[in-house]
């Protein structure tokens, strides 16, 4: 199968401090993740295709600064948002591309700034 | 630019009657389409996909979808829905195969009625 998993699913943090989500690929390789945002009864927002190995590419609009990706390993990208405020709030959902498989997501993690 | 169309933000129907989802795409090359369902705050789940070959996909939990070209559309159906179908469906539109993005619709809420 094709199986990706993310840590952690929710998550409640002050304001002022970061955050970091984990985006795992089991049982496969992934030299190519997504992550995207999600705002409460809305579509999937592509925010950056994170590359195995080297900078990750963000969507217009995303301030890269703000929305660390690391993609250290075939099987691991991680998003850390920093110095997070109530406004970054949201669901975030990564994926990862598997040949013959399509798009693998996973379970998601709710993050709350208070 | 990609880009992806789900005419019906939100649809009801009863329990037992047919279901189709619209979904129109604009794409340079030959598209990859999908369509995923998504039970609140969770993650996606694959329902099928088109990449070639017979326009007419089968998809899990009894769903299928087809592929028209000329009119540029990938509806989603199902003959009989179930109380459980009950979810947000959304389709995407990728280059699957380069490793690229997928681009989602704005997603349609089915609610289904006793």
């Amino acid at each position: 199968g094709a199986v990706v998993s993310q840590h952690p699913s929710r998550v409640i943090c002050k304001s002022g401090t970061s955050v970091k989500i984990e985006c795992r690929s089991l049982d496969f390789q992934a030299t190519t993740m997504f992550w995207y945002r999600q705002f409460p009864k809305q579509s999937l927002m592509l925010m950056a295709t994170s590359n195995e190995g080297s900078k990750a590419t963000y969507e217009q609009g995303v301030e890269k600064d703000k929305f660390l990706i690391n993609h250290a390993s075939l099987t691991l990208s991680t998003l850390t948002v920093t110095s997070a405020h109530p406004e970054d709030s949201s669901f975030y959902i990564c994926s990862a591309n598997r040949k013959n498989y399509g798009y693998t997501f996973g379970s998601g993690t709710r993050l709350t700034v208070v | 630019a990609q880009s992806v169309t789900q005419p019906d933000i939100h649809i009801t129907v009863s329990e037992g009657a047919s279901l189709e989802l619209r979904c129109n795409y604009s794409y340079g090359a030959t598209p990859y389409l999908f369509w995923y369902v998504q039970s609140p705050g969770q993650g996606l789940q694959l329902l099928l996909k088109y990449f070639s070959g017979d326009t007419l996909v089968q998809g899990i939990k009894g769903f299928e979808a087809e592929f028209k070209r000329s009119q540029s559309s990938f509806n989603l159906r199902k003959p009989s829905v179930h109380w459980s179908d009950a979810a947000e469906y959304f389709c995407a539109v990728g280059d699957y195969n380069q490793g690229g993005k997928l681009i989602f619709g704005q997603g349609t809420e089915l609610s289904v009625k006793p």
